[in-house]
């Protein structure tokens, strides 16, 4: 069975401080990852994704993520951050069983 | 313009109603789906139609009963409201199953009193 797992619950940081979003996942070969953002009052939109091939991946927004097999992990960063990047984010798994698992969510706080 | 839309946005009802959500894309995905998230915000997904027909169904209780006229609908109806149905409902299409974006409505808020 697939399961993500992401420790914080939440995270504060200041505008323009550097940021990274950890996610680990459980999952018995290479399962599809992905981060969601969610803004209040509004649904999930993706921030980026990883099949396959090169381990950093670039996303929207000026997010990237990079996956690391060893570790079981796909942790989302960001070079620095904005006000408006304050949402929830959301890392989830797909193991080729079509059922999304998303993590608890990480809540972002920035502080002017 | 919307991609993904939903109604009504907020549904307050009293325990025992029967109510239906709506969902349509106009993206001309094959795939929709209808997510729950509690107040903790735990994403956990329901139902998955791909080009009208049921994919998934995770054990969710026979009183929600998905309904797709078509490929761009995927309605919701829910039988005798319990006070734990009370969650915000997304509704998602992508263009195909796996390995495929999932563009999201922007959530339907039910409260059961």
């Amino acid at each position: 069975a697939q399961s993500v797992t992401q420790p914080d619950i939440h995270i504060t940081v200041s505008e323009g401080a550097s940021l990274e979003l950890r996610c680990n996942y459980s999952y018995g070969a290479t399962p599809y990852l992905f981060w969601y953002v969610q803004s209040p009052g509004q649904g999930l939109q993706l921030l980026l994704k990883y099949f396959s091939g090169d381990t950093l991946v670039q996303g929207i927004k000026g997010f990237e993520a990079e996956f690391k097999r060893s570790q079981s992990s796909f942790n989302l960063r960001k070079p620095s951050v904005h006000w408006s990047d304050a949402a929830e984010y959301f890392c989830a798994v797909e193991g080729g069983s079509y059922i999304p698992t998303f993590g608890r969510g990480t809540s972002l706080i920035v502080h002017p | 313009d919307t991609a993904v839309s939903q109604t009504p946005k907020y549904l307050v009802t009293q325990m025992g109603n029967d109510k239906s959500i709506k969902c349509e894309q106009n993206l001309g995905h094959d795939t929709m789906y209808w997510y729950k998230q509690d107040s903790k915000k735990f994403l956990k997904i329901m139902f998955s139609y791909n080009n009208k027909e049921l994919i998934i169904n995770e054990t969710v209780p026979n009183r929600f009963s998905p309904k797709s006229p078509d490929k761009a609908h995927l309605n919701l109806h829910i039988n005798s409201l319990e006070l734990g149905d009370s969650a915000v409902y997304f509704c998602a299409s992508s263009q195909g199953l796996a390995d495929n974006e999932q563009f999201f409505g922007p959530g339907t808020r039910l409260t059961v009193l």
